[in-house]
């Protein structure tokens, strides 16, 4: 079956150093999204991509970068981790864009920590 | 940036009853949508709606688009155990292709 993975499920990462979670589906979806999960903000869109080569800044980019050199794969890098940072992040891909009738699926999370 | 306003934070009833959860904005949406969120899993869609007025029911959950454009509603009839978890609405109102997600309801059912 097609499906959305995200790795590692859980990281410890000290403050200062670069940290990259992976996100990789198996639908071919052109359309994919992070997000990062805090109480009291629901989903916030880190940044997102329509298909490769193609990149986007969300409504809470700065100190994320993403890059997309392939349709299964979209990797979300923090260049120097701030404890700000510590959050829930969630990847999600779409096959079609939003309000379009093919809304977006999500992986299950990686668990980021910043000491 | 636009915000959606979602109501109650959480709620703790008893396994059996009805449970209703509504999400407002202070602007237009073209497009509603209905996540839940397991614990320790990603959002899983539960109900889109794409025209106002519309109501779309999936089992026991029904959801409804505002006439205003502005809000939506989800129902759960006769709560069961398994419907434990965080409930989300999300919007979408074709500018930026991005939808914006509300704060969440936490659902807890007391068998």
């Amino acid at each position: 079956d097609a499906e959305i993975t995200q790795s590692p499920r859980h990281k410890i990462t000290e403050t200062g150093r670069q940290v990259t979670l992976a996100c990789h589906q198996t639908w071919n979806h052109n359309n994919m999204f992070w997000y990062r999960q805090d109480l009291g903000h629901g989903l916030r869109l880190i940044h997102y991509s329509y298909g490769v080569q193609d990149t986007n800044k969300g409504e809470v980019s700065d100190g994320y970068s993403v890059s997309r050199s392939n349709t299964e794969d979209l990797p979300l890098t923090l260049e120097s981790a701030a404890s700000s940072q510590t959050s829930v992040y969630f990847c999600a891909s779409s096959e079609r864009l939003p309000g379009t009738g093919d809304e977006q699926y999500f992986g299950p999370g990686t668990r980021l920590t910043v000491t | 940036g636009q915000q959606l306003n979602q109501s109650p934070q959480s709620m703790f009833i008893q396994e059996g009853e009805d449970v209703s959860m509504n999400c407002t904005s202070s602007s237009i949406f073209n497009t509603w949508l209905w996540y839940k969120q397991d614990p320790g899993e990603g959002p899983v869609l539960l109900i889109a709606l794409y025209k106002a007025g519309e109501l779309t029911s999936n089992g026991r959950l029904t959801a409804q688009f505002g006439i205003t454009r502005k809000d939506s509603f989800l129902n759960i009839s006769a709560s069961i155990p398994s419907d434990v978890g965080i409930y989300f609405c999300a919007g979408h109102n074709n500018a930026g292709n991005m939808l914006t997600f509300g704060g969440g309801t936490r659902l807890m059912v007391k068998p």
